[in-house]
């Protein structure tokens, strides 16, 4: 089936430092989606793309779909403590059958140096 | 702001109680799912419903069972719970059929501990 790479799977940030991670798909998706969960909660939809080439930005987050429509990427700027938690990528390549379900990336962990 | 519940948040039960886990949605949202999550790990599809009486499987399978009566209600079971049923079970929803809204929102999700 399909999958997704999503790298790197941790990483240690200072404070005010930027952030940046990808995911990379298999085969090409129409819609590609951010989440981030903290611990014991469930994910929080960051951002939200749908067209190749796509930038948008969600405060200090800013997403790009991928122009081969295989990738995607996330950028934190001047990252905060409580930027920490696990990010996730998500994407699907269709609308209808299972093509409309979302395939999970396997989460990038956000910690703070100590 | 999504409004997607989920019931209890925590649960504690012995090795072969029944068990139903609840999930409601506000939003007037057609398609409903089950993902089931290990700490900190991936997220895996156990179940989906389009609406009202559909119920579909996941690409991970399952021995939890779901229904769907209610737009706003998607229940999932577990008949006989065992220990490697402990996990994290989290309820998504999103509208159908539109493409920019076809965006998933979930729940808080339920801690599920078997001993």
């Amino acid at each position: 089936g399909q999958q997704l790479n999503q790298s790197p799977q941790s990483m240690f940030i200072q404070e005010g430092e930027d952030v940046s991670m990808n995911c990379t798909s298999s085969s090409i998706f129409n819609t590609w989606l951010w989440y981030k969960q903290d611990p014991g909660e469930g994910p929080v939809l960051l951002i939200a793309l749908y067209k190749a080439g796509e930038l948008t930005s969600n405060g200090r987050l800013t997403a790009q779909f991928g122009i081969t429509r295989k990738d995607s990427f996330l950028n934190i700027s001047a990252s905060i403590p409580s930027d920490v938690g696990i990010y996730f990528c998500a994407g699907k390549s269709g609308y209808g059958g299972s093509q409309g379900n979302l395939i999970f990336g396997k989460g990038t962990k956000l910690s703070v140096k100590p | 702001e999504a409004d997607i519940y989920q019931t209890p948040r925590y649960l504690v039960i012995g090795t072969g109680k029944k068990i139903t886990l609840e999930c409601s949605q506000t939003m007037g949202h057609d398609k409903m799912y089950w993902y089931q999550q290990d700490p900190g790990m991936e997220l895996h599809l156990i179940h989906y419903s389009y609406g009202v009486n559909s119920t579909e499987k996941g690409d991970l399978s399952s021995e939890s069972t779901v229904s769907r009566i209610r737009t706003e209600h998607f229940p999932l079971t577990l008949e006989s719970a065992r220990p490697s049923h402990t996990s994290q079970y989290l309820c998504a929803s999103s509208e159908f059929g539109r493409k920019r809204t076809d965006t998933q929102y979930f729940g808080p999700g339920t801690r599920l501990t078997v001993l």
